[in-house]
């Protein structure tokens, strides 16, 4: 059973540029959740997506925002990137989003550098 | 907002020693997870706890959920090499599907 895959792994941007990240969930999951891992917050929920549907979003800006598509593949995007969004930003996929059972896979992670 | 105060950050230690650590909540969780994140990973989940009190294994890992349901510790037993990584437990936001994740604690073994 392939795992959670996130595309891509690494990216630079410059401040002010928009970047979109994307996260394919393991096959027959339909719940796709998004963190931000850096060294001074360490791990912070974004949002989480389930059929398509916004079902919970952390404490982040707007210039966060994501998306579902039908077969589960979610986006996530930040508009007018800031030297502070440079972090690893972390998938998670599962069958039906119950995080209190432990039932998130991550993935490996998309490793974004603001300059 | 609830926070995870993971102890210690970090931890040297020689192969075939024991290691213990801790994760304390200013607020009460029902369920209790922790899991391990090697360099260039996601985390993976290693341990599940759900009830106060309870202590559940996995091979050379132990886990308690603690009865103020405020805390929970981690135990490894005759580390290895391989066990070298960052440690964190973590805990589902009430009503949400979402985890708070401790401040993580730092493993490095020393051959």
């Amino acid at each position: 059973k392939a795992g959670v895959t996130q595309t891509p792994r690494y990216l630079i941007k410059t401040r002010g540029q928009q970047v979109t990240l994307s996260c394919s969930p393991i096959s027959g999951h339909r719940s796709v959740s998004w963190y931000q891992q850096t060294p001074g917050q360490g791990l912070q929920f974004l949002f989480e997506y389930f059929s398509e549907t916004q079902r919970n979003k952390g404490n982040f800006p707007g210039r966060f925002s994501g998306r579902q598509f039908s077969n589960s593949r979610s986006e996530m995007n930040v508009s007018t990137l800031e030297l502070g969004d440079s972090a690893l930003y972390l998938c998670a996929s599962s069958l039906y989003g119950r995080a209190d059972t432990g039932e998130l896979f991550f993935g490996e992670g998309s490793r974004l550098t603001v300059l | 907002g609830q926070q995870l105060n993971q102890s210690p950050q970090s931890m040297f230690i020689q192969e075939g020693e024991d290691v213990s650590m801790n994760c304390t909540s200013s607020s009460i969780f029902n369920t209790w997870l922790w899991y391990k994140q090697d360099p260039g990973e996601g985390p993976v989940l290693l341990i599940a706890l759900y009830k106060a009190g309870e202590l559940t294994s996995n091979g050379r890992l132990t886990a308690q959920f603690g009865i103020t349901r405020k805390d929970s510790f981690l135990n490894i037993s005759a580390s290895i090499p391989s066990d070298v990584g960052i440690y964190f437990c973590a805990g589902p936001k009430t009503g949400a599907n979402n985890l708070f994740f401790g401040t993580g604690t730092r493993l490095t073994v020393i051959p």
